[in-house]
Formats: C-alpha cells, structure tokens, sequence
C-alpha cells in the first residue's frame, strides 16, 4: 500500500512554460486535494476534488487547472508558469465526508526561473 | 474568516524538557481538529483527530487535547527524533476543506 505518490519530486520550468504534477493515490479514496506550502505561509489549498468528474476551486486556484478522471488520479496542470508558482506542492487524499484526516504525498519542490 | 493560529513559531527544548504547543481557533463550528508532524522535505504525517472538546488522544511522547477555543499538544520528555514541525488543521465551515495553522518548529537538542 503505497498511499499517496507523486511525481516528479523536483522540477525547474523556464517562464511561460507549463507541466504537469502527478498524484496518484491507491487508498480508494473519495476525496483528493492540491496545496501549496510557502515558506512561513502554511499550507494553502489550490483545488479538491469529491469524486471522479467533479472539482472545485479552493483558497488560491489561479494559474492552475485540475481534473480528476479516476478515483485514483487527481493531475494539477501549471499553464504559462509564472515565478509567484514557484512552491512545494502537496497532494492529499480522504476518505470522504466525514471529516476525515488526510493523508500527504510526499511534495514536488518546483521552481520557476 | 475561519482562522488557526500557532504558537509559539518555533521552540527549543533540550532532550528530556517538556513543553506545550498551542492551536487556537475562530472556526465557526467545531467538527473536529487534526494535527501533523512535518519533517524537512517530507509531507505531512497525520498525528491525531480530536472531534469534542474535552478530548484526548496520546501517542508515544505525545498528548493532544482540545478545549471550545484551542487544542494543546503536550510533549513529554522529548528526543532530538521529536524534532520536526507540528501542524493544525481544522475544517472550514461545513465543507471538507482543510485550513491549516503555519506551524510550530520544533528543536530538540540532546
């Protein structure tokens, strides 16, 4: 039972250029999230998404898109990077309404130049 | 606005010195707080769920607690492997979004 993966664990992206973080949770479970963790700025949630088909917006949603086709899978795309993009990015996943605690992947430190 | 705040920021403690973290809160609604232990490059690791006030949970060297206005983290005897960053988080209203305090560092020096 791996939990939470994600990929890549570290990446520089020139200005203007896009990618995509890759989550992939094996739990089973409903409920899955991007944040975003700054230096002294916490963590600040991005998008989430209730179940396959279906997401939202969360506290810091600009420059970013999501979709979320399985239940196992909950991409984050980065369009036109921009250097305020350069974070560490968390994905998470929970059970589903409860509340629940989640549970984290391990970060992809990204930098933006 | 739903807020959680933490304090101290950061804290020192020599091996063995016990101490307390505090999280305090202005969510309207109280279902439920959690706390994570956050190592340098790692995620979050999830530590405890405390649901009413007047709630305990303990693990190893660690005790959470929760009153209607903040929750305690209580660190008995720590070990310098206690060193890491302690985080609360507390649903936003009636949804399952998370808001999180910044944090407390914690340093344990043996």
């Amino acid at each position: 039972n791996a939990g939470v993966t994600q990929t890549p664990k570290f990446r520089i992206l020139k200005i203007g250029q896009s990618m995509t973080l890759q989550c992939t949770q094996d739990m089973n479970h409903n409920y899955m999230y991007w944040y975003r963790q700054d230096p002294g700025m916490g963590l600040k949630l991005i998008y989430y998404s209730v179940g396959a088909g279906i997401t939202d917006k969360g506290e810091v949603p600009n420059g970013y898109n999501v979709s979320r086709s399985t239940t196992e899978d909950f991409p984050l795309r980065l369009e036109l990077a921009a250097p305020s993009q350069t974070s560490v990015y968390f994905c998470a996943s929970s059970k589903g309404q409860g509340p629940y605690e989640q549970y984290f992947g391990p970060g992809t430190r990204l930098t933006v130049t | 606005e739903d807020q959680v705040t933490q304090s101290p920021e950061a804290l020192r403690l020599q091996e063995g010195e016990s101490s307390s973290l505090n999280c305090s809160y202005t969510v309207s609604g109280l279902r439920g707080l959690f706390w994570y232990r956050q190592d340098p490059g790692k995620g979050p690791e999830f530590l405890f769920t405390l649901y009413s006030a007047g709630e305990e949970k303990e693990k190893e060297r660690l005790k959470a607690t929760l009153t209607k206005k903040e929750s305690f983290l209580h660190i008995t005897a720590p070990k310098p492997e206690d060193s890491a960053t302690y985080l609360c988080a507390m649903p936003q209203g009636g949804s399952e979004k998370l808001v999180f305090g910044k944090g407390t560092k914690l340093t344990v020096n043996p």
